[in-house]
């Protein structure tokens, strides 16, 4: 059983369009992230929830809004995008992020390639 | 903010040679330090991991790394590689205040020749 798994794994797109990515796991645990990793593999962390709120938000374009319906999932939604936009995109859980020091091992899903074209 | 750098964007190297990946970070505070593989067109996948303790690591398929905090480095080694070694490896650094919140090198793509 994928323990963190991502839909769709391959998206193509018109710039301007509206699309959304999908994430599920099954690890039980209470923290969910995006990371975006862009052509040249550099890795950077978008948003973070825990227990379906969010508590980190980096320096992303509003047209990104991260949905968590329930603690098992979380959604990538992404408005009008554009042709920076194309990346691969990672889901990770971990156990809950308490807040302070310590550390939970991040889980990685497959990743999504999205191409804007 | 802290930061990473790894300093070589790719290590080509013969099976059954060792490996070196250096890996150096810059933080004003107390840090967790770890490194991550790639293999093509999967996620990622953690091999190891400096919490606290020992400053020599060691990890998954015979890695290991070792901390050193006069030198902010955290370089990656392994012995002897094999053909299925070759990936992207990634290391990466949490300051101990914020856990969870990982800050990525720009990766290293080691690639392994018969």
């Amino acid at each position: 059983d994928t323990a963190v798994s991502q839909t769709p794994k391959y998206l193509v797109t018109q710039m301007g369009n509206d699309k959304s990515i999908k994430c599920e796991q099954n690890l039980g645990h209470d923290t969910m992230y995006w990371y975006k990793q862009d052509s040249k593999k550099f890795l950077k962390i978008m948003f973070s929830y825990n227990n379906k709120e969010l508590i980190i938000n980096e320096t992303v374009p509003n047209r990104f809004s991260p949905k968590s319906p329930d603690k098992a999932h979380l959604n990538l939604h992404i408005n009008s995008l554009e042709l920076g936009d194309s990346a691969v995109y990672f889901c990770a859980s971990s156990q809950a992020y308490a807040g302070g020091p310590g550390y939970n091992e991040q889980f990685f899903g497959p990743g999504t390639r999205l191409t804007v074209l | 903010a802290q930061s990473v750098t790894q300093l070589d964007s790719q290590v080509p190297v013969f099976e059954e040679a060792p490996v070196e990946l250096r890996c150096n970070y810059s933080s004003s505070v107390s840090v967790y330090l770890f490194w991550y593989v790639q293999y093509p067109n999967q996620g990622l996948q953690l091999l190891l991991k400096y919490l606290s303790g020992s400053t020599l690591v060691k990890g998954i398929n015979g890695f290991e790394a070792e901390f050193n905090k006069s030198q902010t480095s955290f370089h990656l080694r392994k012995p002897s590689v094999h053909i299925s070694d070759t990936a992207e490896y990634f290391c990466a650094v949490t300051i101990k205040a914020a856990g969870n919140k990982l800050t990525f090198g720009g990766g290293t793509r080691v690639l392994v020749k018969p």
